[in-house]
């Protein structure tokens, strides 16, 4: 069965360009989840989705940051312009009804930002 | 709110001996879930263990246990007959309330 499947698997880029991450759920999964993984703060939860529609976007750090989901299938994690200090290991995983905690999250293999 | 800490940011452990990695967590949830997951140097994060906080019985895995102390919100890993494969880093979290936090992670090294 294919997993949560991200690209690109490395990012680099200068300083104010903008940068697009990518993820491809598990087929039938109902939600999505972007996180981001620094060493100082360990794993965070950026955005969640739940059947393509925003839940909960409190941990999206600022503005330049956004986040869609145009369809089951498919989502992106935008910023612009992008900072140094965005440099991270941004994960997305997905999740079989996220409110049943017998379903735990697949993540996918992360993407490896570095923004010079 | 919740949180998690891990108060080893690293252990190692010598190949076929035992290891304990710990977490404690702090909720006002009655009901959630915690995990431990295992990130391996190629990034991709694995669930190891999960424990239904219901559930007084100890989660098994294989070589993978939990001591889930619930009152004392203690929650810790054990690899027994530790591989070389068991290197990576371990994260604690839990699920409750419709969030999701982790620890800030131990990286477990093993000794050959």
């Amino acid at each position: 069965d294919a997993g949560v499947i991200q690209s690109p698997r490395h990012e680099v880029t200068e300083m104010g360009q903008e940068v697009t991450l990518r993820c491809k759920p598990i087929s039938g999964h109902d939600y999505l989840f972007w996180y981001r993984q620094t060493m100082m703060r360990g794993l965070e939860l950026l955005i969640y989705f739940n059947n393509n529609v925003p839940i909960d976007d409190s941990g999206m750090p600022e503005d330049r940051f956004s986040a869609k989901m145009p369809n089951a299938s498919f989502s992106t994690l935008k910023i612009q312009p992008s900072e140094p200090r965005d440099s991270a290991v941004y994960f997305c995983a997905s999740s079989l009804e996220g409110h049943n905690l017998n379903q735990p999250q697949h993540f996918g293999d992360g993407t490896r930002l570095s923004i010079l | 709110a919740q949180t998690v800490t891990q108060s080893q940011p690293e252990m190692s452990v010598q190949e076929a001996e035992t290891v304990t990695l710990s977490c404690t967590y702090d909720t006002s949830e009655s009901d959630y879930y915690l995990f431990w997951y295992k990130q391996p140097p190629s990034r991709q994060m694995i669930l190891v263990i999960r424990q239904e906080a219901y559930k007084q019985q100890n989660a098994t895995e294989n070589r993978f246990s939990v001591n889930f102390q619930k009152a004392a919100k203690s929650f810790s890993l054990k690899i027994s007959d530790s591989q070389l494969g068991d290197a990576a880093m371990y994260f604690c979290a839990i699920f409750g309330n419709e969030k999701l936090t982790f620890g800030t992670g131990t990286r477990l090294t093993i000794i050959p």
